[in-house]
């Protein structure tokens, strides 16, 4: 079946450390998006990529890091720099107009 | 600032009733509107696409854009308790800009 995969699904960090969410895409879409969920919030745009090898920060992109080595993948680093990381990431994907998403990853600091 | 505003809700229907969801977008040159599903706790999920104006149907939802007046609506025939959700409008621009602008959401619940 084609999907997107997030792993994990839930994740607990210690201060002061860095996180490491992954998202696979068995799609084949060019384009591939981290976003970040608060409570009653909408979606706020983390990084995003269009193409292996390039992309672009987001609204909120302090603290955080992307790498796109293959086109099926776009983990992103939660780094000690971000100073209030519980929320609910999301992932999504696109090849022309639709986007679509994983599961989501729910990252608590402990 | 490019926007897409949606009344917040709670909007409350009973069931059997037309549930009517609104949004409108500020950048006129606005080409591919979505419409996503997201229950409490899951991912949005993909319910309805539309890029011309008019109406489109697909089972009990109906999209319709009006891009003179710069909405974008969905309307729920029948509401079900398991409509009960938080509905996401999502407007992308013309170009190559292949980001999303997200409105914030309208939380809808349906009364049996």
């Amino acid at each position: 079946d084609g999907g997107i995969t997030q792993s994990p699904k839930y994740l607990f960090r210690k201060e002061g450390q860095n996180v490491t969410l992954s998202c696979e895409q068995n799609l084949n879409h060019d384009a591939m998006y981290w976003y970040r969920q608060d409570p009653g919030q909408g979606l706020r745009l983390i990084y995003y990529s269009q193409i292996v090898n390039d992309f672009q920060k987001g609204d909120i992109a302090e603290g955080y890091s992307v790498s796109r080595e293959k086109k099926e993948s776009f983990p992103l680093t939660v780094t000690s720099a971000q100073k209030n990381p519980t929320a609910f990431y999301l992932c999504a994907s696109r090849k022309d107009r639709e986007a679509f998403f994983g599961q989501g990853t729910r990252l608590t600091v402990v | 600032q490019k926007e897409v505003e949606q009344n917040s809700g709670p909007l409350s229907v009973p069931e059997g009733a037309i549930a009517s969801l609104n949004c409108t977008y500020s950048d006129r040159g606005s080409q591919s509107f979505f419409w996503y599903r997201q229950y409490s706790g899951k991912s949005p999920e993909l319910i309805m696409f539309i890029y011309s104006n008019g109406d489109k149907e697909d089972g009990r939802f109906t999209a319709q854009l009006n891009k003179a007046s710069q909405y974008v609506s969905l309307l729920i025939r029948d509401s079900q308790p398991s409509d009960s959700a938080t509905y996401l409008c999502a407007v992308n621009g013309a170009g190559n800009n292949r980001k999303l602008i997200w409105g914030l959401g309208t939380s809808l619940g349906v009364n049996p």
